[in-house]
C-alpha cells in the first residue's frame, strides 16, 4: 500500500492564481481531512469527507473548496491565491467512527507570491 | 468547539532523562486522544493514544495518562534519546461523525547528547 499520497509536493503560485492540490489513499478509507499548517504552528482543519459525495467545512475553510467523486481521492482547490494561504497542507484519511487514527500524506509546500 | 492547549512549547533535556509534555481540553465529550510526532520536513505520525475509559497506557519508553475530571492528559518518554528530537502535537476527539481532530500547538523537544 502506499498509504496516502500528495502532489505536489511543492509549488510557488502567483496572488490570484489557482491550483488544485491532489490526494488521493489506497486503505479504502472512508474519512478524509485537508489540514493547513503554518511554519512553528499547529495543524488547523480545513475540510473533511465522510465519504464520496459528502465534504463538510473544518476551522479554516476560507478560500478552499473540495470535492469528493471518489473514496480513493479528495483534491483541494484554491480559486484565487493569497499570501495568507502561504503554508504546508497535510491530506490525512481514517476509517470509520470507533477508528479514529489519521494517516497522514507526505504534504504539499505552497508559497504564494 | 473544542480547545486544546499544550505546554510547554519548546522543551530542551539532556539524553537519558525524561520529558513530559502536557494538554489540556474543553469539551467533556471528547473521548479520544492521540499524540503524533512531526520530524522536521516529515508527515506527523501516530506514536500512541488513549482513550477516554483508560488512565495510563504505555508503549516501551513511552505512555500517556488520562485525568478525564481535570480534562488533561500528558505524554511521558523515559531515557530520551537524540532520535526523540522532534514537534509532538496533543489531539483530541469527539468520536462522532468524521473522527475530526482537534489539534495543539506542539512542543519541539530537543534532546542534547
Amino acid at each position: 500500500n502506499a498509504g496516502v499520497t500528495q502532489t505536489p509536493k511543492f509549488r510557488i503560485l502567483k496572488i490570484g492564481q489557482s491550483m488544485t492540490l491532489q490526494c488521493a489513499q489506497d486503505m479504502n478509507h472512508n474519512y478524509m481531512y485537508w489540514y493547513r499548517q503554518d511554519p512553528g504552528m499547529g495543524l488547523k482543519l480545513i475540510y473533511y469527507s465522510v465519504g464520496a459525495g459528502i465534504t463538510d467545512k473544518g476551522e479554516v475553510p476560507n478560500g478552499y473548496n473540495v470535492s469528493r467523486s471518489t473514496t480513493e481521492d479528495f483534491p483541494l482547490r484554491l480559486e484565487l491565491a493569497a499570501p495568507s494561504q502561504t503554508s504546508v497542507y497535510f491530506c490525512a484519511s481514517s476509517y470509520t467512527t470507533g477508528r479514529e487514527t489519521q494517516y497522514f500524506g507526505p504534504g504539499t509546500r505552497l508559497l504564494v507570491l | 468547539g473544542e480547545n486544546v492547549e499544550q505546554h510547554p512549547s519548546t522543551l530542551s533535556v539532556q539524553e537519558g532523562d525524561s520529558a513530559v509534555i502536557k494538554c489540556t481540553y474543553s469539551d467533556s465529550a471528547s473521548n479520544y486522544f492521540p499524540w503524533y510526532k512531526q520530524e522536521l520536513g516529515k508527515r506527523p505520525q501516530l506514536i500512541i493514544d488513549i482513550r477516554s475509559n483508560v488512565g495510563e497506557k504505555k508503549d516501551q519508553r513511552i505512555a500517556v495518562t488520562l485525568n478525564k475530571t481535570a480534562k488533561h492528559f500528558s505524554l511521558h518518554i523515559t531515557e530520551t534519546q537524540p532520535e526523540d528530537s522532534a514537534v509532538y502535537f496533543c489531539a483530541a476527539s469527539k468520536g462522532n461523525a468524521g473522527n475530526m481532530l482537534t489539534f495543539g500547538g506542539g512542543t519541539r523537544l530537543m534532546v542534547k547528547p
